[in-house]
């Protein structure tokens, strides 16, 4: 257990939906990283939060849209959903050094 | 910036034997160097990492050595058993932004 938290584990819905996925970092970090991973494909860095403040994006699309709060939980919006947005979308935390620890995962169905 | 190649892209050896997977990296800046394991449908996990002042860092059957006059760094894994099986993902970073560049992942088959 990495001490990153996810939710949900699961989620399925239909295209043109918007969704929700939340990541708890480990106790102390204070930076949250977003990933997407396609099925047999690597790991697509999507946006780095530091401390509530946006820090580096990678390859988001418009759709989609991150924050980080004050206690340090951080929300991924995904909005008008496509087929191709299926995906596993990990979250990541580090405490200020490079090494990253990733959560479980959420896995989203997108019908 | 950044970019981190990764081969091979399968990886497949008899069990017992030797693996090795290597990654090059473009940014002579990089300092920092993880390999993440991931099983099929897990999270990727930390095996191993080295830093940019050292050549080489051993942890009982996992080894990663660094060449920084080439900008490459390689994973050993000797006496592979069944549970080695996985992608393994390799990455470099620069202090400065503390962000991960991925390479796109090896697959590691062990043939019993």
């Amino acid at each position: 257990d990495s001490g990153v938290t996810q939710t949900p584990k699961h989620l399925i819905t239909a295209t043109g939906q918007r969704v929700t996925l939340r990541c708890s970092p480990r106790s102390g970090d204070l930076s949250v990283y977003w990933y997407q991973q396609s099925l047999d494909q690597g790991l697509q860095f999507l946006i780095q939060y530091y401390n509530g403040e946006e820090r580096a994006k990678g390859n988001i699309l418009e759709r989609f849209s991150a924050q980080q709060f004050p206690d340090l939980h951080s929300e991924l919006n995904l909005s008008s959903l496509e087929l191709g947005d299926s995906a596993l979308y990990f979250c990541a935390s580090s405490g200020g050094l490079d090494t990253q620890y990733f959560g479980p995962g959420t896995r989203l169905t997108v019908l | 910036g950044e970019n981190v190649e990764q081969h091979p892209s399968t990886l497949s050896v008899q069990e017992g034997d030797s693996a090795v997977i290597k990654c090059t990296y473009s940014d002579s800046a990089s300092n920092y160097f993880p390999w993440y394991k991931q099983e099929l449908g897990k999270r990727p996990q930390l095996i191993i990492d080295i830093r940019s002042n050292v050549g080489e860092k051993k942890d009982q059957r996992i080894a990663v050595t660094l060449n920084k006059t080439a900008k490459h760094f390689s994973l050993h894994i000797t006496e592979t058993q069944p549970e080695d099986s996985a992608v393994y993902f390799c990455a470099a970073s620069i202090d400065s932004n503390y962000q991960l560049i991925w390479g796109a992942g090896t697959k590691l088959i062990i043939k019993p």
